[in-house]
């Protein structure tokens, strides 16, 4: 399967704890999103990469997370000191340029 | 940055009838415009993209519209099956700048049978 892999699919935590995610792109896409979906809502933006380089964060995004490219392939999303409110599915996805984007089949994070 | 406003929030359609589904972006610079269809539980998936040389697109049952002057996009689907329910997402974007994708809110249509 050459698509967009995530890494864990599902994490249950306590709060306070931190989590990572780990994404791997298509091969040859140079562009990585992250997106944060919760149910009923659209996939709403965190951070994207284009190589290793990270072109954009959003303002809405606490200091607890924090995003990596080191090497322009894979990514890694952390969360520290989780909350109840950072429950969702963390989707990550990539395309080439600014073109489509594929996304993988999302991390589902629950902080209890 | 780019805002997209997407309606309705949801839509009921009898199986066989027609559901539109519209899009307004803000950014004019704007050029490429996709949407997704996001089973419960999955991955939103592309079903069709248009971008701003052409003002209209099909593929079988689905189609996009273009309005660039009035910024906006719309979704076509015509004779409607229970398999084309789930939620369907717009987005807008500059496909070759820095622009990140930016999703409408999205549609949850069923389609009753």
């Amino acid at each position: 399967d050459t698509g967009v892999s995530q890494d864990p699919r599902h994490k249950i935590t306590k709060r306070g704890q931190n989590v990572t995610f780990r994404c791997d792109p298509i091969s040859e896409h140079n562009r990585l999103y992250w997106y944060r979906q919760t149910l009923g809502q659209g996939p709403e933006f965190l951070t994207y990469f284009q190589n290793e380089a990270q072109l954009e964060k959003s303002r809405l995004l606490s200091d607890r997370f924090s995003a990596e490219r080191p090497k322009g392939s894979f990514s890694t999303l952390e969360i520290q000191r989780t909350e109840q409110g950072d429950s969702a599915m963390y989707l990550c996805a990539s395309s080439l340029e600014g073109d489509t984007i594929y996304f993988g089949e999302g991390s589902w994070l629950t902080v209890v | 940055g780019e805002n997209v406003e997407q309606h309705p929030s949801t839509l009921s359609v009898q199986e066989g009838d027609s559901a539109v589904i519209k899009c307004t972006y803000s950014d004019s610079a704007s050029n490429y415009f996709p949407w997704y269809k996001q089973e419960l539980g999955k991955r939103p998936q592309l079903i069709i993209d248009i971008r701003s040389n052409v003002g209209e697109k099909k593929d079988q049952r689905i189609a996009v519209t273009l309005n660039k002057t009035a910024k906006h996009f719309s979704l076509h689907i015509t004779e409607t099956q229970p398999e084309d329910s789930a939620v369907y997402f717009c987005a807008a974007t500059y496909s070759g700048g820095y622009q990140k994708v930016t999703f409408g809110t999205g549609t949850k249509l069923q389609v009753i049978p």
